[in-house]
């Protein structure tokens, strides 16, 4: 079975600063992906990065990069320069890859703040 | 090219009754997934559909089902609701199943309320 454990009910950043969200996983899959979505008020869920397990470098999209610490089964979501529309909450989700299928294993989420 | 849509956007129904939802996939994605998301229990998986069948289902009774459409499309149903299925159901559809990074594009969810 795969879980995921995000610590961070809710974190607290100024606009410009940098966040760490924390994603921890457990899994007994050799091959996997991990996600990180953004679910803002409205509720849809925005993707924002992707890692792969075999990946030999850390993802990055833009301001947000992945911190994937794979020995210590970790995928913290880094995002840099805060902005106020990055207030919302944070999935982190885990699939199995390869796989015939695409369920998703989501955290418990952390819901960012960002003030002016 | 359009999103993921799912209708209704709200929903409120009294215990006993039932209820479908649907979801339009993006155009060209075969697969589908069904999440209910609550307060209490986060996102949870309900099913995954990939070409008319079933591929997938989550630890849910079985007053909850689903189809899928020739054309993708998604429908599904709870039946005898009950105050606990008060969620947001979210859809999901990707381009294939199985490997690689295939990510999921969400619509923006119906959110049921049982009175």
């Amino acid at each position: 079975a795969q879980k995921i454990t995000q610590t961070q009910p809710g974190m607290f950043v100024q606009e410009k600063e940098a966040v760490t969200l924390d994603c921890t996983y457990d899994t007994s899959d050799p091959s996997y992906g991990l996600f990180w979505y953004k679910q803002p008020s409205s509720g849809e869920m925005i993707f924002l990065i992707y890692q792969g397990s075999y990946d030999q470098q850390n993802a990055t999209e833009g301001r947000y990069s992945l911190n994937f610490q794979k020995a210590r089964k970790s995928a913290n979501l880094v995002i840099s320069a805060s902005q106020l529309g990055d207030s919302a909450m944070y999935f982190c989700a885990m699939r199995r890859a390869p796989s015939g299928y695409s369920t998703l294993t989501f955290g418990k989420g952390t819901m960012l703040l960002v003030s002016p | 090219k359009a999103g993921v849509t799912q209708t209704p956007r709200y929903l409120i129904k009294t215990r006993g009754q039932q209820v479908t939802l649907s979801c339009s996939p993006i155009s060209g994605h075969r697969s589908v997934s069904w999440y209910q998301q609550t307060p209490g229990q986060g996102l949870q998986f309900l099913f995954e559909y990939f070409s008319e069948t079933q591929r997938n289902k989550g630890n849910f009774p079985g007053r909850f089902s689903g189809r899928q459409f020739s054309n993708s499309r998604s429908e599904m149903n709870v039946s005898t609701l009950e105050l606990g299925d008060s969620a947001l159901y979210l859809c999901a559809s990707s381009l294939t199943s199985g490997t690689g990074n295939y990510e999921q594009y969400f619509g923006p969810g119906t959110r049921l309320t049982v009175t």
